[in-house]
């Protein structure tokens, strides 16, 4: 699996779109950007993945660059629920490699 | 439908006892992964079991640790002999594709497991 690079933490006003970027320099082709978040040390939770489109599902959206060397993901309207770490993987396989993450925080 | 069900939630146990840590897959999932979370870290994978399979157990200490998936029944993980440096979240996963996952993995809630 890619090593994947995050910032350790931002904040962002509730109703403000978030943006999470993530490095992923050495993604090879085959390897999809994964992106869960995890609350209060519950267990992760999917948000959404892509191999080179971008992609939009009800929580976020996901841009990854041409090279595939980067993504964002985007969460359009943040709520104070939406605090959380969210973890940026790049896998082709089922062994996640979970980062640090970064740590979002959503500000009232 | 029921999500992945781990149990128990917490368990506390003295150093040299056993812990059984347990998880029920979601409903049609056949595909089970453990991962454990020290504090402050991210989760690290330790093993993926199909029924009664073990496919990999590249991320499982050598010693004390074991798992297993039976035919009928919950995947258990057991830690034999605790020590203090096995206190973590074990956080179970179920999915319905194979060993080429490109779908979500779902997680249980976690077991959190102290030594004394």
């Amino acid at each position: 699996d890619a090593k994947t690079t995050q910032p350790t933490s931002m904040d962002c006003a509730e109703g403000r779109a978030a943006n999470l970027p993530c490095n992923h320099s050495t993604i090879s082709g085959n390897e999809y950007v994964y992106w869960y978040r995890q609350i209060h040390s519950q267990g992760p939770q999917y948000i959404i993945h892509g191999l080179k489109n971008n992609e939009t599902n009800e929580m976020a959206s996901l841009i990854i660059t041409e090279d595939r060397k980067s993504s964002t993901l985007i969460l359009p309207h943040a709520t104070l629920r939406d605090t959380a770490v969210y973890y940026c993987i790049a896998s082709g396989t089922y062994k996640y490699i979970f980062g640090t993450g970064t740590r979002l925080k959503v500000l009232a | 439908n029921a999500g992945v069900m781990q149990n128990p939630r917490h368990l506390v146990r003295r150093r040299g006892q056993e812990a059984r840590l347990r998880c029920s897959p979601m409903k049609g999932h056949s595909h089970v992964y453990w991962y454990r979370q020290l504090p402050e870290e991210g989760l690290k994978f330790m093993v993926y079991l199909q029924k009664e399979n073990i496919i990999d157990e590249s991320g499982m200490p050598k010693e004390r640790f074991s798992a297993e998936f039976p035919k009928e029944g919950p995947s258990i993980l057991r830690i034999q002999q605790v020590v203090r440096g096995d206190s973590a979240a074990y956080f179970c996963a179920s999915s319905w594709t194979g060993t080429e996952n490109t779908g979500e993995l779902f997680f249980g809630e976690g077991s959190r497991l102290t030594v004394l």
